[in-house]
């Protein structure tokens, strides 16, 4: 079965803030995706990437940033937090034959 | 830019009914079709429809594609309150080895004893 892991389920951030989400995938995906979740809005693509080091912005990636310097994990940076960033984040995963993506638990981020 | 619209947003049924969930697209030089569950934690994968006309099963719930009407639709019978759940549906453009999916909103079920 293929596993996503995010290192946070809950995470309490001070606005101004950096802030790291981790995710990491066991499956030797060549693609990896940042999500977020919000209530009446449902899941918007932040970034992706297809390959190490190979980012491509999503449809809102104002304010987050992301790193991939191996191929089983992606980070998620939000340089400085802002309280509209409060949300729920997904990590996924899927390979290049279109199956999946895999997603991970998620990790509930609130800004204060 | 690629759309993906559920509807109803939201639906409440009693156990033992069938229900019926409904997705439209528009996207271009379309690949797939994918239906996920989500419960509390992480959307869990259920189908991946690219042929019109060829449904999918799993147990008590069901897929189709409707190519000419861009559209699919997810049946769920005798549900149960475990059935409960987001279910979103979202499409895969052809674009290589880089596509991504556009989802829609979710349409949030609950199933009452």
């Amino acid at each position: 079965d293929v596993k996503v892991t995010q290192s946070s389920r809950y995470l309490v951030k001070r606005t101004g803030e950096k802030v790291f989400l981790e995710c990491v995938q066991d499956m030797d995906h060549e693609n990896m995706f940042w999500y977020r979740q919000d209530p009446g809005l449902g899941l918007r693509l932040i970034y992706f990437s297809y390959d190490v080091k190979m980012k491509e912005k999503g449809d809102i990636p104002e304010g987050y940033s992301v790193s991939r310097e191996k191929k089983e994990r992606f980070s998620l940076i939000l340089e400085s937090a802002s309280t509209n960033q409060t949300s729920m984040y997904l990590c996924a995963s899927s390979s290049p034959d279109g199956r999946g993506p895999h997603f991970g638990n998620g990790t509930r981020l609130t800004v204060t | 830019e690629d759309k993906v619209v559920q509807s109803p947003l939201s639906l409440v049924v009693h156990e033992g009914d069938t229900v019926t969930l409904n997705c439209s697209y528009e996207v271009t030089n379309f690949r797939s079709l994918l239906w996920y569950k989500q419960e509390k934690k992480a959307p869990t994968f259920l189908f991946m429809l690219t042929s019109s006309g060829i449904e999918k099963k799993s147990g008590r719930l069901s897929s189709i594609l409707d190519k000419k009407e861009l559209s699919s639709i997810l049946n769920i019978t005798a549900t149960q309150t475990g059935d409960s759940a987001i279910y979103l549906c979202a499409v895969r453009p052809h674009t290589g080895a880089n596509s991504k999916l556009t989802f829609g909103k979710g349409i949030t079920l609950s199933v009452r004893p």
